[in-house]
């Protein structure tokens, strides 16, 4: 069965420094890996994904994740986090196998302070 | 405008008294799902349907119930509700279901309490 991790819960920055959100999954399988982030009182919306190809993705808003096989990571960076970053993120995982579902870690509270 | 709607925005209910949320998406997807959010727990998947009629369970199926009569509606069902179902809940779709490869429109959320 797959499960995510993202490592910590709330993430403090301030503005215009860079910014790490970490994410682990396991999975038996060949997996789909994505960010979604949530800004206050709003659905979730697609960062990025990694389904094949170049380890290196770039997604929305500056944000780009790598995806690690031997290390079962992926990642979420921004070199210079703004105010406007202030949400949460979560990563998702979904396999090959044509399990239909995405599987959610936890969140991560990004907050920036100025 | 492409969009997934979910209405009650908000709702306040007591136990035991039955309820419906609609869920409605205007980009001809094939896959839909439903989610609620809990705090530390992420989302976890109630139930999802791969195309009219087909529906299936999802990690917390208790206490829910859907339905797809339609393409375009996928409403969640709590026949009897209990305030462990107090919760963030959201609807989201999909062209497809298959590995789930494409992107995942949510809906804005529905913030459910059950006295």
């Amino acid at each position: 069965a797959q499960s995510v991790t993202q490592l910590d819960s709330q993430v403090p920055v301030f503005e215009e420094a860079p910014v790490e959100l970490r994410c682990n999954y396991s999975s038996s399988v060949s997996v789909y890996l994505f960010w979604y982030v949530q800004y206050p009182n709003q659905g979730l919306q697609l960062l990025l994904k990694y389904l094949s190809g170049s380890t290196l993705v770039k997604g929305i808003n500056g944000f780009e994740a790598e995806f690690n096989k031997s290390q079962t990571s992926f990642h979420l960076r921004k070199p210079s986090v703004h105010i406007s970053d202030t949400a949460e993120y979560f990563c998702a995982v979904s396999d090959s196998e044509g399990a239909q579902k995405l599987v959610f870690g936890q969140g991560t509270r990004l907050t920036i302070n100025p | 405008e492409a969009q997934v709607t979910q209405n009650p925005r908000y709702l306040i209910t007591v136990t035991g008294k039955k309820l419906t949320v609609t869920c409605s998406q205007n980009m001809n997807h094939e896959y839909m799902s439903w989610y609620r959010q809990d705090p530390g727990l992420g989302l976890r998947q109630i139930y999802y349907s791969m195309n009219v009629e087909v529906t299936d369970k999802g990690d917390v199926p208790e206490g829910y119930k859907v339905s797809r009569k339609e393409k375009r509606n996928f409403p969640l069902i709590l026949e009897s509700p209990s305030p462990n179902q107090t919760s963030l809940y959201f609807c989201a779709s999909s062209l497809w279901g298959r590995g789930l490869t494409d992107t995942q429109y949510f809906g804005p959320g529905t913030r459910l309490t059950v006295l």
